[in-house]
Order: structure tokens, then sequence, then C-alpha cells
């Protein structure tokens, strides 16, 4: 399986820049997702990765280092209702089509 | 296009009954999840159908749980008996195409608690 870390919890302020990251360890390696969750609701997908680099989508960038087995989502001008829960998610080829998630990390945009 | 839709939202039941879970995927989606997130823990896969066929089953705990789609459309989840340990939130998701990248679409999921 893998071990996906991500911090617990970030505080940032609003129209700031704030970077969440992903560490994972796997073996096949297939495919890195981010997911935004609030409070009650369903998972939302955000970003892939499954070759280096960065993937940029509006306010939301996701870059992504296979070498280090590290990834980051970067959101700009960050707005209050960005407050939510970011999952990192990877696939490998042992686990097929299902996704394993790291526990999430608990954004707080402040005023 | 309407989301993926769970039902119930929330279901409290004593250790030992049954629970049923539903889910509906998105219309045309051949490919139906469904995953658990006990309290502190990360969500966790438990199995995958492709149409009605379970296309992968490791995630599921135990024999307690029991999971169905006939006919390709909706899937339930079933408990029987429910341990206190089942509680936690179970989702669904559905996604459109299996060999290339297509992002999963979750559902609000549905809360059970086990008392």
């Amino acid at each position: 399986g893998q071990n996906i870390d991500q911090p617990t919890e970030m505080t940032a302020t609003e129209g700031a820049i704030v970077q969440i990251n992903c560490t994972y360890q796997t073996s096949g390696f297939n495919g890195l997702f981010w997911y935004q969750q609030h409070a009650g609701e369903a998972p939302t997908f955000l970003s892939y990765n499954v070759l280096d680099g960065l993937e940029e989508k509006g306010r939301f960038s996701s870059f992504l280092s296979r070498s280090k087995g590290y990834s980051y989502l970067l959101l700009k001008e960050l707005q209050m209702k960005d407050s939510a829960s970011y999952l990192c998610a990877v696939r490998d080829q042992k686990s097929g089509y299902a996704l394993n998630f790291g526990k999430g990390t608990s954004l707080l945009v402040t005023p | 296009e309407a989301g993926v839709t769970q039902f119930p939202s929330h279901s409290v039941i004593e250790k030992g009954q049954t629970v049923t879970l539903r889910c509906d995927p998105i219309s045309g989606h051949d490919n139906l999840y469904w995953y658990r997130r006990v309290m502190g823990k990360e969500i966790k896969f438990l199995l995958h159908f492709v149409k009605e066929s379970k296309q992968d089953e490791s995630g599921m705990p135990n024999n307690r749980f029991l999971a169905e789609r006939t006919g390709g459309t909706y899937s339930t989840l079933k408990v029987q008996p429910a341990e206190l340990e089942d509680s936690g939130v179970y989702f669904c998701a559905s996604s459109q195409l299996t060999g290339v990248v297509s992002p999963l679409h979750f559902g609000n999921g549905t809360r059970l608690t086990v008392t």
C-alpha cells in the first residue's frame, strides 16, 4: 500500500497564496489526484497529475515530482469559500483503479 | 446532469441490526466505487464495480458487508449484522471510463452510526 502524508491543518489569509504538500510512497505509481471537500459534502475533483511538472487550472495548480514522491496543491488569491479539507489521493498499478487517500488537510482561510 | 446520489444521508442503528445503503451513480457511468471514512482516519476503498461485475473487492472489511449492482445501474451496500466499528461515512463514487484517467464523482455520503 501507500503511505500518504499531508499536514493536518493549515491557516491562511484571504487573498494570499497557500501550498499544501503531499508525500507518498508507492510502487507502480499511476497518478495523483487532489480533491476538495467541504464539511458534510462530497469530495470534488480538483486536479490530476501523472507526469512530472505543474498543472494549472485557474486559481488552483498542482505539481508532481515522481522521483521524490511529492506533490503540492497551490491555491492563489484565496477566498473564504476555499476553507475546506483538501485530499491527496494516489493510484498505483497494484490497486488498479482504486484511489488511496491521505487523511486530508483542513484549510482555514481567515479575513 | 444529476450527480451521484446516496440514500439515506444518515442512519442510526443498533449493534446487530441490518442496514442497506443505496447509491445511484451518474447516468452512463459504468464504474461505481464504494469508499468509507471512519472518524479520524482516511477515506478507504471498499470495492469497485464495472457495470454489474465486481472488478475489485479487496477493500471489503469482512463478510458482513455485501455489495450488489444488479442491472449495472444503482448499487446497494448491506451491512449485516452491524458492529460498532462499522460507524463512519460511506461514500459512493462513479466514473465514466476505466482505461483512461477519469475523475471519480462522489456522492455526499451516508453517515452510519452504530450504537
